[in-house]
């Protein structure tokens, strides 16, 4: 069975400072790892999606993360954080077949002014 | 589009009443999709359906029944609504283009039960 280990319940950091969510997945197959992002009282809104095409995945806000698959880790970064990005994060890896997610227990990202 | 939309947004029941969640898309995708998310916690899957008139269960199914009698609507029904439904109801779907799919969610119904 698949699934995916996000190794921060939060993280604090200032507007302006990088962001690292950090990711691990376990997987039989080759897996498709995504990152929704999810702000108070919304919806999930996908952020961005790796199906075994560039290793770097470039998002949207500013979002890239990268497949690395001897670390079996999925991280997601952004160069300077902004106040918007305040928000729950979820990394998440496909479970073959129907494509069933498989959601991790996310992180809540802080950005302090 | 106006992409997947559910409702009601915010519903109170009390124990062993029923209810629908209502959850419809406009994309035209095969996969449509039912998760909970507890507080603190990710999604878990309660039932996927792959195209109108198909559906299975997912991790969580207990208590809960679906139908899909066309490609636009999946409701999600609660038969005796217990406390331990109490969460927020997330309706997602999908399609595929060969092995890649990506999931496009709605604004979650809130339910809680009293």
């Amino acid at each position: 069975a698949q699934s995916v280990t996000q190794l921060d319940s939060h993280v604090s950091v200032s507007e302006g400072t990088p962001v690292l969510l950090r990711c691990n997945y376990s997987s039989s197959y080759s897996p498709s790892l995504f990152w929704y992002v999810q702000h108070p009282n919304k919806g999930l809104q996908l952020l961005l999606k790796y199906t075994s095409a560039a290793t770097l995945v470039k998002g949207i806000n500013g979002f890239e993360a990268e497949f690395k698959k001897s670390e079996t880790s999925f991280h997601l970064t952004k160069p300077s954080a902004h106040m918007s990005d305040a928000a729950e994060y979820f990394c998440v890896v496909s479970e073959g077949g129907f494509q069933k997610l498989v959601f991790g227990t996310g992180t809540r990202l802080l950005v302090s002014p | 589009n106006a992409g997947v939309t559910q409702t009601p947004k915010f519903r109170i029941l009390k124990i062993g009443q029923s209810m629908t969640l209502q959850c419809t898309q406009d994309m035209n995708h095969n996969y449509m999709y039912w998760y909970r998310q507890d507080p603190g916690m990710g999604l878990k899957l309660i039932y996927y359906s792959v195209g109108a008139g198909i559906t299975d269960k997912g991790e969580v199914p207990n208590g809960y029944n679906v139908s899909r009698s066309t490609t636009e609507d999946f409701p999600l029904r609660l038969e005796l609504a217990a406390p331990s439904q109490t969460s927020v109801y997330f309706c997602a779907s999908s399609y595929r283009r060969g092995d890649q799919e990506t999931q496009y969610f709605g604004p979650g119904t809130r339910l809680l039960v009293l």
